[in-house]
């Protein structure tokens, strides 16, 4: 069965540096997608960044930018110029093709932006 | 924001009553899931859809039960909610074989309060 794991349940940044956030995850599949989610206090969950698993360039999206480490089934998210709206939950997600097109969640990480 | 709504926001109810948490998409999305997520907490799929008259149960087991009749529209009903049930719901749609296939939209949840 996958597995994902988050082991930074809570992180703290000063505004304009940058952060790191971490994520393992199990699987003997080959083909699958990572993705990073974002949920802002009260608010919708939205999609940060997403990886297909074939690809080996790492995915950027503005500030948001992964180290996707394939082999050792790693995937973090770095945050770049951290800014107070980035303040939210992050969670990890898998998706394989096995037919199923169920996503796996990590338990996320409270990120906190301080001024 | 994305185009997927729920109704209600918010909803208190007492011990016993049938309930129904409504989601609809208007992206024409095949794929439909229900998460259930306590504050802060990880997501749990307790129910999917592949698409119209097709639903599975998630990986949580729930007593709920839902229907996928038309594309756009995927409810979730409790017939008799306990307070165990309390805690927040949230669907999401995604589609596959498109530029963005499997980005996962996600509605703004549903809070319920069973007392």
């Amino acid at each position: 069965a996958q597995t994902v794991t988050q082991s930074q349940p809570e992180m703290s940044v000063q505004e304009a540096e940058t952060v790191t956030l971490s994520c393992t995850y199990d699987t003997s599949e080959s083909n699958y997608y990572l993705f990073w989610y974002k949920q802002p206090p009260s608010r919708q969950m939205i999609l940060v960044i997403r990886q297909e698993a074939y690809k080996q360039q790492n995915a950027t999206e503005n500030r948001f930018s992964v180290n996707f480490q394939k082999a050792a089934k790693s995937f973090s998210l770095k945050i770049s110029d951290s800014q107070l709206g980035d303040t939210a939950m992050y969670f990890c997600a898998f998706m394989n093709f096995s037919g199923t097109y169920k996503y796996i969640f990590g338990t996320g990480t409270r990120l906190k932006v301080l001024a | 924001e994305a185009d997927i709504y729920q109704t209600p926001r918010y909803l208190v109810i007492g011990t016993g009553k049938k309930i129904t948490l409504e989601c609809s998409q208007t992206m024409g999305h095949d794929k439909m899931y229900w998460y259930q997520q306590d504050p802060g907490m990880e997501l749990h799929l307790i129910h999917y859809s592949y698409g119209v008259n097709s639903t599975e149960k998630g990986d949580l087991s729930s007593e709920s039960t839902v229907s996928r009749i038309r594309t756009e529209h995927f409810p979730l009903t409790l017939e008799s909610a306990r307070p165990s049930h309390t805690s927040q719901y949230l669907c999401a749609s995604s589609e596959s074989g498109s530029i963005r296939s499997y980005e996962q939209y996600f509605g703004p949840g549903t809070r319920l309060t069973v007392t």
